[in-house]
């Protein structure tokens, strides 16, 4: 089974702090994702990578930022944390190679920000 | 752009029945995929099902299957025999298979309650 692993269940930081969430897959793939998730909004996509030093924004890529040195970690980094990047982040990865591959999911992050 | 939109925010149903949640898509690619995933308590997203837009035939999954209606842009989920693991949010998604990389757009979510 493919595995995602998101490095904190739950985080509180500050307002105006540097924040990084981390994510690593462990089944090569080429494609990985962060996402938010809000109540009524779905998911929606912050970043994506389709291989490493590669990145392309989403749809809300404002405030974020990203980094993928390696193949298996995608972290995503709020260069200044803000109240309303309270959210739920989640990593996802999927197989480059493979049409219509579905995403793995991460647990997901609960980020407050106070 | 593609859109996904999911109309109920919140549905239910008795244990051991049947019920469809519903979805609806913009497009104007013909190559697509079409995804229903699963949220439960526990935040994992699980994938349900997935369908290809080529394919006529409705996938199904065990007690999950789709009513894929491409002229319409529909895509419903029917869960028959409800049992009370499936409860969860669940949502509907759209990959493109013409563009590259392999994004997935998701609707709002359906909150979906089981009662025994």
């Amino acid at each position: 089974d493919v595995k995602v692993t998101q490095s904190s269940r739950y985080l509180v930081k500050r307002t105006g702090e540097k924040v990084f969430l981390e994510c690593v897959q462990d089944m090569d793939h080429e494609n990985m994702f962060w996402y938010r998730q809000d109540p009524g909004l779905g998911l929606r996509l912050i970043y994506f990578s389709y291989d490493v030093k590669m990145k392309e924004k989403g749809d809300i890529p404002e405030g974020y930022s990203v980094s993928r040195e390696k193949k298996e970690r995608f972290s995503l980094i709020l260069e200044s944390a803000s109240t309303n990047q309270t959210s739920m982040y989640l990593c996802a990865s999927s197989a480059g190679y493979l049409r219509g591959s579905p995403l793995h999911f991460g647990n997901g992050t609960r980020l407050t920000v106070t | 752009a593609q859109t996904v939109t999911q109309s109920q925010p919140e549905m239910s149903v008795q244990e051991a029945e049947t019920v469809t949640l519903s979805c609806t898509y913009d497009t104007s690619e013909s190559d697509y995929y079409l995804f229903w995933y699963k949220q439960p308590p526990s935040r994992q997203m699980i994938l349900v099902i997935r369908q290809e837009a080529y394919k006529q035939q409705n996938a199904t999954e065990n007690r999950f299957s789709v009513n894929f209606q491409k002229a319409a842009k529909s895509f419903s989920l029917k869960i028959s025999d409800s049992q009370l693991g499936d409860a969860a949010m669940y949502f509907c998604a759209y990959r493109s298979a013409e563009t590259s990389g392999s994004r997935l757009t998701f609707g709002e979510g359906t909150q979906l309650t089981v009662n025994p």
